[in-house]
């Protein structure tokens, strides 16, 4: 089974301010890799797939990149509603796994 | 608009069953794969299991598997996970979620219904 590491596990930012987080898988999965946001009390939902592109209805701040075993999502510019804890995904081969999370906090 | 509503989550006492439901709205159901996703309190994301378009084919994480089953009624738009067996460690959200076509073994997740609390506990 493929396994998924993010980080990093919290990340401190204020609004404005540019978001990296980052996932490596323990073998390629090529481009079949998502993220997710999720906030308290919701549903995950779908941000990114293909590992670059944006689900319908996603705004363009949002960005994901890499291929194989090292990935990178992006938030260009933080908004109030971005904090969040945002989740990887890979769906290369089954089963599909998540990452642990990492949490995006206002600092 | 598509729409995911779960149901039938509760209390039950280990080595007790259950059943969840997922009554699917807004989107040809019979044309996509469909999954259980579960998180427990406090924790991250688990696939628990997922079911082909047509019902034949499902797969299910070995966490599970001999003891949940995945099953689906295409004429009235439901999903179903049938539980077995269950341990305190089962004691989750469960999400179902469509796939975004009919991959039941490697899915992406698209949307996400609000979820059924499942506890189980003495």
């Amino acid at each position: 089974e493929i396994v998924l590491t993010q980080s990093p596990g919290t990340l401190s930012l204020s609004p404005g301010e540019r978001a990296t987080l980052s996932c490596r898988a323990t073998q390629s999965v090529s481009n079949y890799f998502a993220w997710y946001q999720q906030k308290p009390g919701q549903a995950p939902r779908l941000l990114i797939y293909g590992a670059s592109s944006r689900a319908t209805g996603i705004p363009d701040r949002f960005s994901g990149s890499g291929s194989g075993t090292d990935f990178i999502f992006t938030i260009s510019r933080l908004e109030p509603e971005d904090f969040a804890v945002y989740y990887c995904q890979q769906y290369g081969s089954s089963p599909p796994k998540f990452g642990q999370g990492t949490k995006v906090e206002i600092k | 608009e598509v729409q995911l509503l779960e149901s039938g989550g509760g209390l039950v006492q280990p080595g007790g069953s259950l059943t969840v439901s997922c009554a699917a709205s807004g989107f040809t159901f019979s044309d996509y794969a469909m999954s259980w996703v579960r998180q427990a309190p406090g924790k991250g994301l688990e696939w628990v299991s997922g079911i082909s378009n047509s019902g034949g084919s499902t797969s299910y994480a070995d966490s599970v598997k001999g003891r949940f089953t995945i099953s689906r009624d295409n004429s009235n738009s439901f999903l179903y996970l049938q539980m077995h067996s269950l341990r305190a460690e089962d004691t989750a959200m469960y999400y179902c979620a469509k796939d975004r076509g009919n991959n039941y073994q490697t899915p992406r997740f698209d949307p996400w219904g609000q979820g059924t609390l499942v506890t189980v506990s003495s």
